[in-house]
């Protein structure tokens, strides 16, 4: 257990609303990411952050952003949620210095 | 484009048979990673492979990083049904770069 918690775990939304994920740590690592996960593709990176305030675009960013306020919190949010964006996002620290990345448990979006 | 590319994405074997999955690219990864995914879960690491023709066992699986760094492999010998899960190969393209790509993943069925 590398002490993530995923928030909320299930949510259904309309297409056009603003959503947001969070993801908890409690174990003060440097590095997180939130991912997405679509058949076919297997995860795909949305956004990083290596530091408080301190983020960087993934492969698939459009229609994201991210904040870090605190070393803990990851928010992901979803500024007009899109049907394209019904997806399974998880959330990832990176546990320094054995450059192993632990996930967490997901969060499954449904966009209607 | 699939960065990596895994093979196969679907696999259906009878218990104790054995099976190989591949992970390739065109490009060198400072490290490879393999991972298994539960329904419902987030992805668990198995193991990283970090220098060109490294092997690694783990129990009944057997991983390897090709001698350039492009390509790995998981062989499973006699499989059985607690195999079965998705299983997804990820590569760190360049070592510091804290972030990693995803192959499609491989959907292993271990039929009693």
């Amino acid at each position: 257990d590398a002490g993530i918690t995923q928030s909320p775990r299930h949510k259904v939304t309309e297409t056009g609303t603003p959503v947001t994920l969070r993801c908890h740590q409690t174990e003060n690592h440097r590095y997180m990411y939130w991912y997405r996960q679509d058949p076919g593709h297997g995860l795909r990176l949305i956004h990083y952050s290596y530091g408080v305030k301190d983020t960087d675009k993934g492969e698939v960013s459009d229609g994201y952003s991210v904040s870090r306020s605190k070393t803990e919190d990851f928010l992901l949010t979803l500024e007009s949620a899109t049907s394209s964006q019904t997806s399974v996002y998880f959330c990832a620290i990176k546990s320094d210095p054995r450059r192993t990345i632990y996930f967490g448990e997901g969060s499954w979006l449904t966009v209607v | 484009t699939q960065l990596l590319e895994q093979s196969p994405q679907f696999l259906s074997i009878q218990e104790g048979e054995n099976l190989t999955v591949y992970c390739n690219s065109s490009s060198v990864f400072s490290s490879l990673q393999w991972y298994r995914q539960e329904p419902g879960e987030g992805p668990v690491l198995l193991v990283t492979v970090v220098t060109g023709g490294e092997v690694k066992k783990l129990k009944r699986l057997t991983f390897q990083f090709g001698d350039a760094r492009k390509d790995s492999s998981l062989h499973i010998t006699a499989a059985q049904p607690g195999d079965t899960g998705l299983y997804l190969c990820a590569g760190e393209l360049s070592q510091g770069a804290q972030k990693l790509v995803f192959g499609q993943g491989t959907r292993l069925t271990i039929n009693p």
